[in-house]
């Protein structure tokens, strides 16, 4: 398995640009999630996902959008880049069962300017 | 709001010796909490867990120890390697708040050879 997988690494983007960070997990968990992390800090959650066409706020959900039309893909969308969302974005899933322990993707490094 | 954070943010350790890491947190209610290792550049990775009907849980060179009357977490790693050096973060989860993890801001652990 290559757990949870994102794209791009690293992205630069102008003020006001829009793209969307990619996720996928062939681990078939039914939870999927979004966190950003900004230097020397924590990871706060985005938005997060409990099934396929199932998905809410988490807790810094402003300036993103999210989708889950498939089991595998979650990705996240930013449509009008702001330098507050300069930030590493990780993506991570978990069985929704049991001792609901979290994966994590490599993550995005972002930056607006 | 509830809030999971830690004493130490930069902990240097001699290559061999005994690391131990803490956390504290807020919320009474928490009934799961995770440690998680982060390296330079890379996603969390799933170190340990414990469930808040435990105390005291055991891994390869890890242990963890929950006290919940006075709300503390804390990681111990023994024989510390140059390998341990990474980010620690705890979080935790509690029954209100469906499969949302609340991590803290992290240690930073030094290993000197």
């Amino acid at each position: 398995n290559a757990g949870v997988t994102q794209t791009p690494k690293f992205r630069i983007l102008k003020i006001g640009q829009s793209m969307t960070l990619q996720c996928t997990q062939d681990m078939n968990h039914n939870y999927m999630y979004w966190y950003r992390q900004d230097p020397g800090m924590g990871l706060k959650l985005i938005y997060y996902s409990v099934g396929a066409g199932i998905t809410d706020k988490g807790e810094v959900p402003n300036g993103y959008n999210v989708s889950r039309s498939t089991t595998e893909d979650f990705p996240l969308r930013l449509e009008l880049a702001a330098p507050s969302q300069t930030s590493v974005y990780f993506c991570a899933s978990s069985p929704g069962q049991g001792w609901n322990t979290q994966y994590f993707g490599p993550g995005t490094r972002l930056t607006v300017l | 709001g509830e809030s999971v954070g830690l004493h130490l943010p930069t902990l240097s350790v001699q290559e061999g010796d005994n690391s131990i890491i803490n956390c504290a947190y807020s919320n009474s209610a928490s009934d799961y909490f995770i440690w998680y290792k982060q390296e330079s550049g890379k996603g969390p990775q799933f170190i340990i867990d414990i469930r808040s009907n435990m105390d005291k849980r055991q891994g390869q060179r890890v242990t963890v120890l929950l006290n919940k009357t006075v709300k503390h977490l804390s990681l111990q790693i023994a024989a510390t390697q140059p390998g341990d050096s990474a980010v620690y973060f705890c979080a935790e989860n509690h029954k209100a708040a469906v499969n949302k993890l609340t991590f803290g801001g992290g240690t930073r652990v030094l290993v000197k050879p």
